[in-house]
């Protein structure tokens, strides 16, 4: 299986911050990655599929990029409801696999 | 708007059949993939499998000796079945549609199966 690491596991930064996750994938996936956003109790919500593609509806503050091995994903100005889990999944070989997430915190 | 629905039995016995149902509103199912995720805090988000509206299948190996997904286009339905459960099968079960190039677009709001006696 291909093994998606992301880093950091958690973060905390304020309100107006730029904020960055990166997913490192243990083989080359090209840029078959998508990135979600979960909150509590909710199911993920799609962000940004291909990598870079922002899903309709979703605002431009978030962005993605990378491919290969080697993937970011960016909030370019943090608002408080952007508290959440944030997740990369591979969809270039199966089993489709997930990052383990990353827990972010507004101060 | 597209939603989709989980629906079945929230506590499984111990050697049981665990079984869903997802059901699809506000498109059809043609020209989709259909899938099933789970989310443990132990796991994380794992993949289970899916089903293109035509029938084929895909199953995660770590399961495809149990895993089961069927649909019923004509009801706008698919489902899960995974046997033989454990504990570790307890988790949060999410639908989902795939399309295009296994992009997962729209995600039921999850339903929590425990595996108890």
């Amino acid at each position: 299986d291909i093994q998606m690491t992301q880093s950091p596991s958690s973060l905390s930064a304020s309100v107006g911050d730029r904020v960055s996750i990166t997913c490192q994938a243990s083989h080359d996936i090209s840029n078959n990655v998508n990135w979600f956003q979960q909150k509590p109790g909710r199911a993920p919500k799609l962000l940004i599929y291909d990598a870079s593609d922002l899903e309709a509806g979703v605002p431009s503050r978030f962005r993605g990029g990378g491919s290969g091995t080697d993937f970011t994903f960016t909030i370019s100005s943090l608002r408080s409801e952007d508290a959440a889990t944030y997740y990369c999944q591979q969809y270039h070989t199966l089993p489709f696999t997930f990052g383990q997430g990353t827990r972010l915190e507004i101060k | 708007q597209v939603q989709l629905q989980e629906s079945g039995p929230g506590l499984v016995k111990p050697s049981e059949t665990l079984s869903l149902t997802c059901t699809v509103s506000g498109d059809s199912m043609s020209g989709y993939y259909w899938s099933w995720i789970r989310q443990t805090p132990g796991k994380g988000l794992e993949w289970i499998g899916y089903i293109h509206y035509t029938g084929s299948t895909n199953y995660n190996p770590s399961l495809k000796s149990r895993v089961a997904i069927s649909v019923d286009a004509s009801k706008k339905q698919f489902s899960l079945r995974l046997t033989s459960v454990i504990a570790a099968d307890t988790a949060v079960y999410y639908c989902a549609r795939v399309r295009g190039k296994f992009v997962f677009d729209y995600w039921g709001q999850g339903t929590l199966v425990t595996v108890s006696s």
